[in-house]
């Protein structure tokens, strides 16, 4: 199976901060990934997929970026909704394996 | 509006078995797959399998290979998965939600989520 890892595990910042999120492939996945938004309680929310395309109705202060192994998450110019979990996903092969999770929390 | 409504909350006893249903709306059922992914407490997300609702294939995770199966019913436009001899690690969350058929993959919409107790 394809391991990815998230990283920070958890982060503190402040409204208006730029934060970004790394996710790590143990192999390439080329463009295959999606990022989440999963508040508690509620199911997860689609922001990014194939890597850098924004979900339609998502703020463009998300955006990601990367190929290959490595890939990230910016928010630029955190909201107050923003803070929640983040998780990545590969959908390269199956299992589509997801990251560990990063929360975002408030400073 | 697309939706994905998943079946009520579930507590079952070990080497029980559980059906969680998802029916979808708002969108032809059949040009889309349904996937599910389950979440137990304090854990990432956990991808189980999923199905082409136009014609039917399914794919597992090796993980839950013998133990799960995914199934449709077109007429009623509901995706079903049914996990097998359920043990205490199998309390979860399970969500069911929308995919592509064709690259690239976005889970653009889900269900709310169905919780699955297993307890004695």
């Amino acid at each position: 199976d394809i391991q990815m890892t998230q990283s920070p595990s958890s982060l503190s910042a402040s409204v208006g901060d730029r934060v970004t999120i790394t996710c790590r492939a143990s192999q390439s996945i080329r463009s295959y990934l999606n990022w989440f938004q999963q508040k508690p309680g509620k199911a997860p929310k689609l922001l990014i997929y194939a890597a850098s395309s924004l979900q339609s109705g998502v703020p463009s202060r998300f955006s990601g970026g990367g190929s290959g192994t490595d890939f990230t998450l910016t928010i630029s110019g955190l909201q107050p909704e923003d803070f929640a979990a983040y998780y990545c996903q590969q959908t390269y092969t199956i299992p589509r394996t997801f990251g560990q999770g990063t929360k975002v929390e408030i400073k | 509006q697309v939706q994905l409504v998943q079946s009520g909350a579930e507590v079952k006893k070990p080497g029980a078995s559980v059906k969680v249903s998802c029916k979808a709306s708002g969108y032809t059922f059949t040009n889309y797959a349904i996937h599910w992914v389950r979440q137990a407490p304090g854990q990432r997300l956990e991808w189980m399998g999923w199905i082409n609702a136009g014609n039917g294939d399914t794919k597992y995770s090796q993980k839950f290979q013998g133990r799960v199966t995914i199934i449709k019913d077109t007429s009623a436009s509901t995706a079903y998965m049914e996990l097998r001899s359920l043990g205490s690690e199998d309390t979860a969350v399970y969500y069911c939600a929308r995919d592509k058929l064709v690259p690239p993959s976005s889970y653009d919409h889900w269900g709310q989520g169905t919780l699955v107790t297993v307890s004695s």
